[in-house]
């Protein structure tokens, strides 16, 4: 997991609160991936972007929930309008040309 | 969808070589068979992955089979430090300059005993 920095580690917001969180890729890296884990659930994938462009949407929810990963500086991922079912681990993940898949130490959002 | 099938739970011995099966039946010519796993809290983390040659590094072996419809990931002397769900996951390869998103399944939590 050397590499993927996410931040913050721990975040905590009440309902209907703005959530932001960060995700720098390892160094060369320019895809990255974002996945979302429910409590006691499995990962699941929310969307994947390169730089200044965003790939495959697919399991991102329709409203609330936005990414970027701009030309300079880190992915983030935003969530408007927090919700009690927002709290989650939220993993970011990188890859190269190497194609392999790299993931971070995870954000947990804790919506009160 | 995981077009993969492992063990919902497995246990080894501390010290002893972990073997975890997965069937992938349905794996097209251009997709790699990859292996991740989580432990409790932490993100997931990359293992190994083949195409169809065995593979090996410093963590695991890797052992797919000819007709590539099952593989088995190998923990020579697993430690108690080895207990987490190992993910068994099926990718396409780089194409067209985008990479592939990694679908997970529900994986198989080996515990390593004492």
């Amino acid at each position: 997991n050397a590499g993927v920095m996410q931040n913050p580690r721990h975040l905590v917001r009440r309902r209907g609160q703005e959530a932001r969180l960060r995700c720098s890729p390892m160094k060369g890296h320019s895809h990255v991936y974002w996945y979302r884990q429910l409590p006691e659930e499995g990962l699941k994938f929310m969307v994947y972007l390169q730089k200044e462009n965003i790939i495959d949407e697919s399991g991102m929810p329709k409203e609330r929930f936005s990414a970027e990963f701009p030309k300079e500086g880190p992915s983030i991922l935003r969530i408007q309008q927090v919700v009690r079912g927002d709290s989650a681990a939220y993993f970011c993940a990188s890859s190269g040309q190497q194609n392999t898949i790299y993931f971070g130490e995870g954000s947990w959002l804790t919506v009160v | 969808d995981a077009k993969t099938t492992q063990p919902t739970s497995m246990d080894c011995a501390e010290g002893r070589a972990a073997n975890l099966p997965c069937n992938h039946s349905t794996i097209s010519g251009n997709e790699y068979v990859y292996w991740y796993r989580q432990i409790h809290s932490q993100g997931p983390q990359y293992i190994i992955h083949g195409l169809k040659n065995n593979e090996t590094n410093e963590m695991a072996s890797l052992i797919i089979t000819e007709d590539r419809k099952s593989s088995t990931l190998i923990l020579p002397h697993a430690t108690l430090r080895d207990t987490a769900v190992y993910y068994c996951i099926v990718r396409v390869a780089n194409s067209g300059g985008s990479n592939y998103k990694l679908t997970f399944g529900k994986g198989t939590l080996l515990t390593v005993n004492p």
